[in-house]
């Protein structure tokens, strides 16, 4: 499996970009890349999945470097509700192990 | 429909009780999960569901019995649980394996 590296925490305030890095050097050529937010006693929800270059959606983006050793979840103009636990995933889209997590961002946004 | 819906959202139990956990989800997904998570820590994976047959066991203790009756609908059965058990019970249900996860609201063990 691939393992993936976190900063434990990070603090923020409102408004401004939030950019959570997931190191992963051991990825595999068919491995995903997954990002994952959950609130306290909610079950995690799905952000973003890409495999290279960039994803871009409603909520976040994903910049994957051309090596795909680590990965960089963009959240553009954080609000207070976006206080939340983020993991990153890293496995095949066919295997189990994109869904094995690891051990998440604490992000915490002040007013 | 994009919801996964578990039942009880809490349960208090004693070491002797039986009782079950149940998850339904009505798109479709053929994949279900269960994990289990203690405070402060992430989900820990326990059992995959692959069109409606276990596919993973994570090593899971017997205590803990899973069953997918139909593809919509996946239980955990408890038994003879202990203390440490406690915890957050989550289920999630996917296109098929590895694809994005819907999960439920949870199920808040305690066990007394």
């Amino acid at each position: 499996l691939a393992k993936t590296t976190q900063p434990i925490s990070m603090d923020s305030y409102e408004g401004q970009e939030v950019n959570i890095t997931c190191s992963h050097n051991n990825i595999a050529t068919n491995d995903y890349i997954t990002w994952y937010q959950q609130f306290p006693s909610q079950g995690p929800r799905f952000i973003i999945q890409g495999y290279k270059t960039k994803v871009t959606n409603e909520v976040a983006s994903l910049f994957i470097p051309a090596d795909r050793k680590s990965s960089t979840l963009s959240l553009p103009r954080v609000s207070l509700s976006d206080t939340a636990v983020y993991y990153c995933l890293v496995g095949l889209n066919s295997g189990y192990s994109t869904l094995t997590f690891g051990k998440g961002t604490m992000l915490l946004v002040s007013p | 429909d994009t919801e996964v819906t578990q039942t009880p959202k809490h349960l208090v139990m004693g070491m002797t009780n039986k009782k079950s956990l149940k998850c339904e989800q009505h798109m479709g997904h053929r994949a279900m999960y269960w994990y289990k998570q203690k405070a402060k820590k992430p989900p820990e994976l326990m059992f995959v569901y692959s069109y409606e047959k276990l596919s993973i066991n994570e090593s899971v203790p017997s205590r803990f019995s899973p069953e997918c009756p139909n593809s919509s609908l996946l239980n955990l059965h408890l038994h003879a649980l202990q203390p440490e058990d406690s915890a957050l019970y989550l289920c999630a249900s996917s296109q098929r394996e590895n694809t994005e996860a819907f999960f439920g609201q949870g199920t808040r063990l305690t066990v007394v």
